[in-house]
């Protein structure tokens, strides 16, 4: 069965600090990694994902994620935050042979220190 | 294109009462998905569709809960009768590609 785990629940950082959020998954096929931001209130939003070729992918709003298939992770970085990106941050992965149905991590919500 | 449009946004109801739940997926897209989000389980997928059809409906927690999609732009995810415990936010959710994207959510509190 496949499973995401996200270690951290809770990370604080300062304004214009680095941030780096982990993820691990189990899954017996080639994954289709993604990271997810939800804001209070709202849905979920995708910022970046991972099906194939670079290992490190770029996404929206100064995110990228490194895919390391031999640790089975797939971290989250960026290099400066901003007080906007205080959400919590989901993974998930998933398969096209599993009918697009992805697993979530629990989340780590992140707070940002002015 | 307006994105998977879910209603209504909050509903308080009290236990024993039919609580129906709608969403109208983004044109195109072919898979339909129902998630329940707590602060307990996390996010849940609770039973999800393509073309229409139920694929797997595993999560669904037991049987008052109910999933219909009768065509391509709506799905109902209907709790009869509610009980407290079902208190969450429920999730909607398409694709065509792998990618989900998401609705806004329906904050269901059953008191």
């Amino acid at each position: 069965a496949q499973s995401v785990t996200q270690p951290d629940i809770h990370i604080t950082v300062s304004e214009g600090a680095s941030l780096e959020l982990r993820c691990n998954y189990s899954y017996g096929a080639t994954p289709y990694l993604f990271w997810y931001v939800q804001s209070p209130g709202q849905g979920l939003q995708l910022l970046l994902k991972y099906f194939s070729g670079d290992t490190l992918v770029q996404g929206i709003k100064g995110f990228e994620a490194e895919f390391k298939r031999s640790q089975s992770s797939f971290n989250l970085r960026k290099p400066s935050v901003h007080w906007s990106d205080a959400a919590e941050y989901f993974c998930a992965v998933g398969a096209k042979a599993a009918g697009n149905k992805l697993t979530f991590g629990g989340g780590t919500r992140v707070l940002v220190k002015p | 294109d307006a994105g998977v449009i879910q209603s209504p946004r909050h509903e308080v109801t009290e236990m024993g009462q039919e609580v129906t739940l709608r969403c109208k997926p983004i044109s195109g897209h072919d898979y339909l998905f129902w998630y329940r989000q707590t602060m307990m389980r996390g996010l849940e997928l609770l039973i999800y569709f393509n073309n229409n059809v139920p694929i797997d409906d595993s999560g669904m927690p037991e049987d008052r809960f109910s999933a219909k999609m009768p065509n391509a732009s709506f799905s109902t995810l209907k709790i009869q009768p509610s009980e407290p415990r079902d208190s969450a936010v429920y999730f909607c959710a398409s694709t065509r590609s792998g990618e989900l994207f998401f609705g806004e959510g329906s904050r269901l509190t059953v008191l």
